[in-house]
């Protein structure tokens, strides 16, 4: 069974620029869930859809926004980016909502330069 | 809201050695508790789980139980190994429309051969 698979690996954007990262969860998991780490502030929960709709989301300003598609596969977008932006972007992949264990991908490394 | 501490490290350990890496936790209700690790370069990957107050989670020698009454989940290993050297977070979930997974700021393990 394949994991979740998360692409690209790694990005280079300029401040200013726009970037979209995917996720494509576990066969048959239905949440995804996005978080962004950095060595500052660890590990920041950022947005979880399940079923094509944004169930939660956490503290992050309205430049970071997401989506989900009907077989589940996930984006993230960044608009407008900053210095700040620079993290390493993680995507899970749950079965369903709620207490369940999370999958992590690989992650994609941001640099915004 | 919720929160989760854990020592950060690093943590230098000889080869073979007694390991515990504490965790405690602030929640409502009554969440689900993880250790994920996470190797150099690489995502988060599950390590054990525990759902329930007393519940044991284990994998691959480690251990943790779910303490209730002290609010504590701790990671141990009775016999370390150099492969075991990683970064390891504490998380919880308290579901019910909460934020996603709620992180430590990770603990640095390093074992010594």
């Amino acid at each position: 069974k394949a994991g979740v698979t998360q692409t690209p690996r790694y990005l280079i954007k300029t401040r200013g620029q726009q970037v979209t990262l995917s996720c494509s969860p576990i066969s048959g998991h239905r949440s995804v869930s996005w978080y962004q780490q950095t060595p500052g502030q660890g590990l920041q929960f950022l947005f979880e859809y399940f079923s094509e709709t944004q169930r939660n989301k956490g503290n992050f300003p309205g430049r970071f926004s997401g989506r989900q598609f009907s077989n589940s596969r996930s984006e993230m977008n960044v608009s407008t980016l900053e210095l700040g932006d620079s993290a390493l972007y993680l995507c899970a992949s749950s079965a369903t909502e709620g207490r369940t264990e999370a999958f992590f991908g690989q992650g994609t490394r941001l640099t915004v330069v | 809201g919720d929160s989760v501490t854990q020592m950060e490290g690093p943590v230098t350990l000889s080869e073979e050695a007694f390991l515990t890496i504490n965790c405690t936790y602030t929640a409502t209700g009554y969440p689900s508790l993880f250790w994920y690790v996470q190797y150099p370069g690489e995502g988060l990957q599950l390590l054990l789980k525990a759902t329930k107050a007393d519940d044991k989670g284990s994998n691959k020698g480690f251990e943790a139980t779910y303490r209730k009454e002290t609010t504590s989940f701790h990671l141990e290993k009775g016999s370390v190994q150099v492969s075991d050297s990683a970064v390891y977070f504490c998380a919880l979930s308290s579901g019910g429309g909460a934020d996603g997974l709620t992180f430590g700021k990770g603990t640095h393990l390093i074992i010594q051969p």
